[in-house]
């Protein structure tokens, strides 16, 4: 069954550090895997998505993250945190089968410091 | 207008009332979800529908019903709230598999 975890529920970074959130799944199928962004009393938010193309994705707002198969990892970094980037992120992964539901992780909350 | 509208934004409730969330969308999207968020717990899937006359439970879908009424409208119904479903709720949508979800802006609920 696929699945996903992400380390660490809260991230803290200090403005203009390098933002490293942390994704690995697991899946029996080719995954398809995306990140997804919720600001304060808001929906989710696409910020990227990869579907077997190219390993780095690069998304809005200067994140991307990269798929490594051999770690089964798909990590999102942004170079430089800005204040607007507090928020929370949730990695997803397609479920195998022919309902291809999307499988959230737990979500990391980031936090960014002046 | 946003692609994917729930209704109401924020709903208090008392304990055993029935009570019905509301979601249209203007994707065209055949797919249709019911999630719900809890704080350290992510999303949670209820419900979901690939089409007018297909319904499917998700993996928490007890204490939970829904109505899929038209290809652009998915409501869910909690029969008789209790507290332990005071939660936010998204209704979602997607194309084919394989495609990003378009998420609504949620609904607070909270049962007393």
């Amino acid at each position: 069954a696929q699945s996903v975890t992400q380390l660490g529920s809260h991230v803290s970074v200090s403005e203009g550090a390098l933002v490293l959130l942390r994704c690995n799944y697991s899946s029996s199928v080719p995954p398809y895997l995306f990140w997804y962004v919720q600001y304060p009393n808001q929906g989710l938010q696409l910020l990227l998505k990869y579907t077997s193309a190219a390993t780095l994705v690069k998304g809005i707002n200067d994140f991307e993250a990269e798929f490594k198969k051999s770690e089964t990892s798909f990590h999102l970094t942004k170079p430089s945190a800005h204040m607007s980037d507090a928020a929370e992120y949730f990695c997803a992964v397609r479920e195998g089968g022919s309902q291809g539901n999307l499988i959230f992780g737990k979500g990391t909350k980031l936090s960014v410091k002046p | 207008d946003a692609d994917v509208t729930q209704t109401p934004r924020n709903r208090i409730t008392k304990t055993g009332k029935r009570i019905m969330l509301e979601c249209s969308q203007t994707k065209g999207h055949d797919r249709m979800y019911w999630y719900r968020q809890d704080p350290g717990l992510g999303l949670r899937l209820i419900y979901y529908s690939f089409d007018v006359k297909d319904i499917n439970k998700g993996e928490i879908s007890d204490g939970y019903s829904v109505s899929r009424q038209a290809q652009a409208k998915f409501s869910l119904s909690l029969e008789s709230a209790i507290p332990n479903q005071t939660a936010l709720y998204f209704c979602a949508t997607r194309g084919q598999p394989g495609t990003e979800a378009f998420f609504g802006q949620g609904t607070r609920l909270t049962v007393v």
